[in-house]
């Protein structure tokens, strides 16, 4: 049983497309991360959230807390967007769950 | 931007010795975390660090590991016989609950285990 759920798991677009990436989970949250792994293997923060939608540059996150889910938007989307997106909910007791990541690559 | 600094960025160990991961958080941040990835699988939580002590860890964080920060900037996680499958990428974070992106992700140790 996985705690949290990404779909999809791989994902091909082609430059300037619209991306969605979706985290549904089972655990509760005290604020939910989604978080951006290059190639090389490092990773950045791009959001933390609790509520609502929160928007930086052409990335969108929106989270509904009743069904336990978010999501992430690329808009205009762009090679460089190229990345592993993981999700990850926040604290359920002495834990914290991560997602197995989105695999997104944009086409020229 | 502030950066989170880890050392050294690759370390090979032989199985059975103790390897101490380095990293310096960014210095107004409250919270400081060590993650595994194991090569090809998802993020792992070790441990989190609040106010010069554990807050939270994992069932991986067993009595092989250990936390600490010596002198208010390092915070250093010390693995102790190590096995093979410890080879892993550890990445440290630190995080100020204040602002809206969260954790600042230093670049990784690669530790492999010979």
């Amino acid at each position: 049983k996985n705690e949290v759920e990404q779909s999809p798991q791989n994902l091909t677009a082609q430059e300037g497309e619209f991306i969605t990436i979706n985290c549904s989970y089972s655990v509760g949250i005290s604020a939910l991360h989604w978080l951006q792994q290059h190639p090389g293997g490092g990773i950045v923060s791009l959001f933390m959230l609790s509520s609502g939608k929160k928007k930086h540059g052409r990335l969108i996150a929106t989270i509904n807390i009743q069904e336990k889910h978010s999501s992430l938007h690329i808009t205009a989307s762009h090679p460089r967007d190229s990345a592993v997106y993981i999700c990850e909910p926040g604290r359920t007791g002495n834990q914290f769950y991560f997602g197995t990541g989105t695999s997104l690559t944009v086409i020229p | 931007e502030p950066e989170v600094t880890q050392t050294p960025s690759h370390q090979v160990t032989q199985m059975g010795q103790e390897v101490i991961l380095r990293c310096v958080p960014i210095s107004n941040h409250l919270y400081f975390y060590w993650y595994r990835q194991i090569l090809g699988q998802k993020v792992e939580f070790l441990v989190s660090f609040y106010n010069n002590e554990i807050s939270e860890k994992s069932e991986i964080f067993d009595d092989q590991f250990s936390v600490e920060r010596p002198d208010g900037s390092n915070f250093t996680l010390k693995i102790r016989s190590t096995k093979l499958e410890d080879s892993a990428m550890y990445f440290c974070a630190s995080r100020d609950p204040g602002t809206a992106r969260g954790y600042t992700f230093g670049s990784g140790t690669r530790l492999t285990v010979v």
